[in-house]
């Protein structure tokens, strides 16, 4: 495995269900972030986590769960979410420091019913 | 709130012709600069850094950095129908660590 993988590439889930993003990176970086992109809006950064301490960001709900167990992993906590929640939901990784060169995942395409 | 701004097209171009992208942005201690390219249903791809006033280029790619202005622009000159996509602006913001703020994105559109 090469850069940024996520999986799964693509996931339908109930409002009631409970789900996890997970990302890799395999470039030795060491900071993370969590975005969601929806239509016609720009990408909303949700989550940072850099040397694995993470930033938080006060507007995203609760029912969004972040988890940085490492520099090479990061995962998203999905519960209870509703359909607005509908997007893509993208990691990227970047050197930290003075380095802010960002490369994405591919993506998890969320469907939530 | 600091912000990126970008026109978000379309922007039409026949084959061959140069495509001109256009970003400004709000935070005048930003230093990182980078476009990437979206295409429809994939994720961004960074194709171009730029850290200080002047120009950059790489194959077709140029990009242009004004911070007096607070403008940054990029060229793609031979535009080819596989240029079409949607272009991204961002830029670090001084006070907010590692993060970069992303404009709107321009969709750009190359006809043959």
């Amino acid at each position: 495995e090469t850069g940024v993988t996520q999986t799964p590439r693509h996931l339908v889930m109930g409002m009631t269900n409970k789900k996890s993003l997970k990302c890799e990176q395999h470039l030795g970086h060491n900071a993370m972030y969590w975005y969601k992109q929806s239509a016609k809006k720009p990408l909303e950064l949700m989550f940072v986590y850099s040397l694995e301490e993470r930033v938080e960001n006060n507007s995203v709900p609760s029912r969004f769960s972040p988890e940085c167990p490492n520099s090479s992993h990061l995962f998203l906590h999905l519960h209870t979410l509703q359909p607005e929640d509908s997007a893509l939901y993208l990691c990227a990784s970047s050197q930290g420091g003075q380095i802010y060169e960002q490369y994405f995942g591919p993506g998890t395409r969320l469907t939530v019913t | 709130q600091k912000e990126v701004e970008q026109n978000s097209g379309p922007l039409s171009v026949p084959e061959g012709a140069i495509a001109s992208l256009n970003c400004t942005y709000s935070d005048r201690g930003s230093q990182s600069f980078f476009w990437y390219r979206q295409y429809s249903g994939k994720s961004p791809e960074l194709i171009m850094s730029i850290y200080s006033n002047g120009d950059k280029e790489d194959g077709r790619f140029t990009a242009q950095l004004n911070k007096a202005s607070q403008y940054v622009s990029l060229l793609i000159r031979d535009s080819q129908p596989s240029d079409s996509a949607t272009y991204l602006c961002a830029v670090n913001a001084e006070q907010a660590g590692t993060a970069l703020i992303f404009g709107k994105g321009t969709t750009l559109s190359v006809s043959s």
